[in-house]
């Protein structure tokens, strides 16, 4: 069965810093690996996805996610933390067999970037 | 930016009553799906819809549980006689493919009491 780990609930990052929320995979095949974004009270935003290709993908908001495949990890990344940032993170993978076409959700990661 | 569109936001219902969610999925969009957020807790998937009928569904969707897309733009989520545990936040999605991105809605937050 498709998983994902988050291992870490929080990760508090002080403004202008890098942030990197961490994000594990189990898949057979190929993963299909998605980040979304929810902010206090929102839905949930798609932020990036890796479908195949380049392993360092670009997404929203200045976001991008490394895909190691060795490591089977997704981590999420930034260069430079803003206030604004500060959010709740989820790592997907996207099943997709016969039939079946869902995300299953890690736990979630809440950033708490600081002034 | 096309988006999809749940309503109501907010829903406080008493136990034992039926609730009716409302979502209208990005307009070319043909799949759907709904899931769920207990507070603090997981992202879950109920429900996937493709060519008006179910395609694939959770251990939660239950017989209390039904979907449906009465008409060519709303897909709604019927839950009859909800519980207290029913209470959660509810995400419609939808995608244009299989295998392409899944955009979500807002939310719909039901409280039972």
């Amino acid at each position: 069965a498709q998983s994902v780990a988050q291992p870490e609930d929080q990760v508090n990052v002080a403004e202008g810093n890098p942030l990197t929320v961490k994000c594990t995979y189990s898949v057979s095949g190929n993963p299909y690996l998605f980040w979304y974004v929810q902010y206090p009270n929102r839905g949930l935003q798609f932020l990036l996805k890796y479908i195949t290709g380049d392993n360092l993908v670009k997404g929203s908001y200045g976001f991008e996610a490394e895909f190691n495949k060795s490591q089977t990890s997704f981590h999420l990344k930034k260069p430079s933390a803003l206030v604004s940032d500060s959010a709740l993170y989820f790592c997907a993978v996207r099943q997709l067999l016969y039939n079946t076409d869902k995300l299953i959700f890690g736990t979630g990661t809440r950033l708490q970037v600081f002034p | 930016e096309p988006e999809v569109t749940q309503t109501p936001s907010h829903q406080v219902t008493q136990m034992g009553q039926e609730v009716i969610l409302r979502c209208v999925p990005i307009s070319n969009h043909l799949y759907f799906y709904w899931y769920r957020q207990i507070l603090g807790q997981k992202v879950e998937f109920l429900v996937s819809f493709y060519n008006n009928e179910i395609s694939e569904k959770s251990e939660i969707f239950d017989d209390q549980f039904s979907v449906e897309r009465p008409d060519g733009s709303n897909f709604t989520l019927k839950i009859r006689s909800t519980k207290l545990e029913d209470s959660a936040m509810y995400f419609c999605a939808s995608s244009d493919q299989v295998g392409n991105t899944i955009y979500f809605g807002e939310g719909s937050w039901l409280t039972v009491v």
